[in-house]
């Protein structure tokens, strides 16, 4: 089983469309993080959280939102999703007590906006 | 803000040396990381240098020089598997990453 796992991997919606990523992890991190990739773009940070009570704004929060609902647990929503989020979208995670800048990465959602 | 270059495009033979180059401004900069990405997949971890200098991983090295902002990826003996995507990223001082665009690598017979 995957360390990090993201629900759903794929998902086609409309414009309008509450949306909600989830990630999972079992790796025991406290630092947990939303990336959006791409193409041309590399990944960008959307938000960030060090622990359950932490939660702070990344490159481009804009339009998302997040909720940390315990040390395992960190959800991705788009409240009102228009074509421009269309992307890949990555949870990760990391140990604080490592200072190495090594992410763990789960498997991506590919989000479809239409 | 962070900002950091790398080529977009890189194309090598099997069995060959490529390097790959990041330069990054940065108002925080705590070390250069690199990632590996084949296509539809996950970011992998490769190296981390905090130091200038080389770090060496098997057939990966990582090289950081700070007072130049720059540092590059050296993957030797090439193989066909290594064709993927290499991100360098900088670490700040809350270690949050901050990527690149990627350097897609090409390795041909």
């Amino acid at each position: 089983d995957a360390d990090v796992t993201q629900t759903p991997r794929n998902r086609i919606t409309k414009t309008g469309k509450r949306i909600m990523l989830e990630c999972s992890q079992t790796k025991g991190h406290d630092r947990m993080y939303w990336y959006r990739q791409d193409p041309g773009l590399g990944l960008r940070l959307i938000y960030y959280s060090f622990d359950v009570k932490d939660i702070n704004k990344g490159e481009i929060s804009d339009g998302y939102s997040v909720s940390r609902q315990a040390q395992a647990k960190f959800s991705l929503s788009l409240e009102s999703a228009i074509p421009n989020q269309t992307a890949l979208y990555f949870c990760a995670t990391s140990d604080y007590r490592a200072h190495t800048g090594e992410l763990f990465f789960g498997e991506g959602s590919r989000l479809t906006v239409l | 803000g962070q900002s950091l270059e790398q080529p977009s495009e890189v194309t090598a033979v099997e069995g060959a040396i490529v390097q790959i180059n990041c330069t990054y401004q940065t108002s925080g900069f705590y070390g250069l990381s690199w990632y590996q990405q084949h296509d539809g997949g996950a970011p992998t971890f490769l190296s981390y240098n905090a130091l200038d200098g080389l770090e060496e991983t098997g057939r990966f090295s990582s090289f950081l020089s700070r007072s130049d902002s720059y540092g590059y990826l050296l993957l030797q003996e090439l193989q066909m598997k290594d064709s993927a995507s290499y991100f360098c990223a900088v670490r700040d001082g809350a270690n949050n990453l901050f990527f690149g665009t990627g350097t897609r690598l090409t390795v041909i017979p």
